[in-house]
């Protein structure tokens, strides 16, 4: 099973600041065959169902605001908010769809100051 | 507008079954794979099945393997979870899913506590 490694695994930032959350995969989710990374990033809200943010590492889905990055490539993944808003508060997974099973990581719980 | 409508869930014994349900609306449910996928009270998220489009292929996880069984009903937009000896350790709020690379609509969830 691809195992997948989310840091930190909380972190609290003041509104209008940037932040930045690793995800990690125990092995390469990069598709030789179209270049394509099978890497995405969910975000929850508090009480919510989670919500598809951003797939092939780095689209993003309609209706979500251009503040939500999401880079890298391989192995090591990044998700980006450029200026966090209060709305942003939320635990953002990470989740692999290279290969069954389908894993996630454990999350990064963002907490806003 | 797509829409995912859980039902079924409850409060169930130990070795007992459950059966749940998803209505699907809004999009055309026999174009796409379904999942569903689980979250153990204040955990993260496990993936539980995932079905084909026309419900011939099915995969599991290894913690359910053998007790869950996926099935879709393509002329009723419908997605189910069946669940056969249910443990303690299956309590979660189980999302419905469609999974059009990646999972990119959910359904509002479904609470199964498994207890005696």
């Amino acid at each position: 099973d691809i195992v997948m490694t989310q840091t930190p695994s909380s972190q609290a930032v003041s509104a209008g600041e940037k932040v930045t959350m690793s995800c990690k995969s125990s092995q390469s989710l990069l598709y030789s065959e179209n270049k394509k990374n099978y890497l995405a990033w969910y975000q929850q809200k508090p009480g919510q169902s989670p919500k598809l943010l951003i797939s092939w590492a780095s689209t993003r889905e309609s209706g979500v605001p251009d503040r939500f990055i999401g880079s890298g490539s391989g192995t090591d993944f990044t998700l980006t908010i450029s200026s966090v808003q209060a709305e942003d508060l939320a635990v953002y997974y990470c989740e692999q769809y290279y290969d069954t099973p389908l894993t996630f990581g454990s999350g990064t719980k963002l907490e806003i100051k | 507008e797509v829409q995912l409508v859980e039902s079924g869930g409850g409060l169930v014994q130990p070795g007992r079954s459950l059966k749940l349900s998803c209505a699907a609306s809004g999009f055309t449910f026999s174009n796409y794979y379904m999942a569903w996928v689980r979250q153990a009270p204040k955990k993260g998220l496990e993936w539980v099945a995932t079905i084909s489009t026309s419900g011939s292929r099915t995969y599991y996880p290894d913690s359910v393997k053998g007790r869950f069984t996926i099935s879709r009903d393509n002329a009723k937009s419908s997605l189910y979870l069946q669940m056969n000896s249910l443990k303690s350790e299956d309590t979660a709020t189980y999302y419905c899913a469609r999974q059009g690379y990646p999972l990119d609509y959910w359904g509002q969830g479904v609470m199964v506590t498994v207890s005696s």
